[in-house]
């Protein structure tokens, strides 16, 4: 599987949109790229995933880049329920997801 | 609402104990794994099941053993505990075709070897 570069950290303001990048330039044609996020001492959730076309539903969008090197999560109206360690992950025909140190988010008031 | 559940928040044991963690899913899928979550190495994965009976080992599956004798339950077995096992521990579950399917994640079990 792909490899993904995250930031460590952002800050975001209550209300507003966070636009979490995440870089995947080794992706290959046949792997998604999911986003799960982690709310402390809770279980990874899933939040969206997509191959090549932006995609949206009820919790984000995503956004893939034309050549899918790239990509970022769009959380319209960040909550402060949002503050969570969010994390990028490239998938193939492997079952398994392989989790880096993803993004740790904070909404602030 | 579907769910993922562990049968344990947080467990203590001695060193040397058999320890034996629990997870059931009730959405009918095919996959389940079991994962480990320690600060600063991540989620790793220890074993998956893509059908009863049926397991393979994932990254660090030394000292730990599965059991999936029906298709909604998962168990991950500690055959001798140590301090080293110490950690949360994630039951997880997909349809069969994964690729095209998120995880369901439980929320977990914290395990202390003492």
């Amino acid at each position: 599987d792909a490899k993904t570069t995250q930031p460590t950290s952002m800050d975001c303001a209550e209300g507003r949109a966070a636009n979490l990048p995440c870089n995947h330039s080794t992706i290959s044609g046949n792997e998604y790229v999911y986003w799960y996020r982690q709310i402390h001492s809770q279980g990874p959730q899933y939040i969206i995933h997509g191959l090549k076309n932006n995609e949206t539903n009820e919790m984000a969008s995503l956004i893939i880049t034309e050549d899918r090197k790239s990509s970022t999560l769009i959380l319209p109206h960040a909550t402060l329920r949002d503050t969570a360690v969010y994390y990028c992950i490239v998938r193939g025909n492997d079952y398994k997801l392989s989790f880096g140190a993803g993004t740790t988010v904070t909404v602030r008031a | 609402d579907v769910k993922v559940t562990q049968s344990s928040r947080y467990l203590v044991k001695r060193t040397g104990e058999k320890v034996f963690l629990e997870c059931v899913q009730d959405m009918d899928h095919e996959n389940m794994f079991w994962y480990r979550q320690d600060p600063g190495l991540g989620l790793r994965l220890i074993y998956f099941s893509y059908d009863v009976k049926m397991k393979e080992k994932g990254d660090i599956p030394e000292g730990y053993s599965v059991s999936r004798e029906k298709k909604e339950r998962f168990s991950l077995i500690l055959e001798s505990a140590s301090t080293n096992q110490t950690s949360m521990y994630l039951c997880a579950s997909s349809r069969s075709h994964g690729r095209l399917y998120g995880y369901t994640f439980g929320s977990g079990t914290r395990l202390t070897v003492v």
